[in-house]
């Protein structure tokens, strides 16, 4: 089945204590992307990447590291995470090929931060 | 930089009617991309609809359609015979050619019965 699927899907952690969020897709995609979704506020982008290690900041990159080692993952990583960055993650990934192809999404990653 | 405004953060439609949500939204460009997300209490993002800025012809699919106004900066969606699936969080969403994507803050929609 083609799908993205992120890990940890529900995560409650302390002030600084290192992360990682996986995020992995089986669709051959070359684009791949991360938001986070808070209320009253919709999705924002944080990184977005076209390729194997091509990576580019979307609006609100603060607080946030990503990799793209292989084209099938893309690693959200909060280095000290803090409690602004309780919030709701989405991966994301696509084509790049043709006028323009459909994003699709993982299931999302609850993340608390005491 | 590019906005994307929604400005009806709740809305109900009665079943089986018709209900046009807002979407407007602020670029210099000329080359973009518009879409409708659809955001189900499961928290799963689905497309919805989307609209290339060059073409003039507004994208239907099945019972959801755009109005898409390009002077105007203006992208709603109009849900035909609405149904009880069809409650959700929608999202208006931008896109330009570096794959840079503006999220609205979404319309809160409720079907009633």
């Amino acid at each position: 089945e083609a799908q993205v699927t992120q890990n940890p899907r529900y995560l409650i952690t302390v002030t600084g204590k290192k992360l990682t969020v996986t995020c992995s897709q089986n669709m051959n995609h070359e684009y791949m992307s991360w938001y986070r979704q808070d209320p009253g506020l919709g999705l924002r982008q944080i990184y977005y990447s076209m390729n194997v290690e091509v990576t580019d900041k979307g609006d609100v990159p603060e607080g946030y590291k990503v990799s793209r080692k292989e084209k099938r993952n893309f690693p959200l990583i909060l280095e000290s995470p803090s409690p602004n960055q309780t919030s709701l993650y989405f991966c994301a990934s696509s084509f790049l090929t043709g006028t323009y192809n459909e994003q699709f999404f993982g299931p999302g990653t609850r993340l608390t931060v005491l | 930089a590019q906005t994307v405004t929604q400005s009806q953060p709740e809305m109900s439609v009665q079943e089986a009617e018709t209900v046009t949500l807002s979407c407007t939204y602020d670029t210099s460009e000329n080359n973009y991309y518009l879409f409708w997300y659809k955001q189900p209490p499961s928290r799963q993002m689905i497309l919805v609809i989307r609209q290339e800025a060059y073409k003039q012809q507004n994208a239907t699919e099945n019972r959801f359609s755009v109005n898409f106004q390009k002077a105007a900066k203006s992208f709603s969606l109009k849900i035909s015979d609405s149904q009880l699936g069809d409650t959700a969080m929608y999202f208006c969403a931008f896109m330009k050619g570096t794959y840079k994507y503006i999220f609205g803050t979404g319309t809160r929609l409720k079907v009633l019965a």
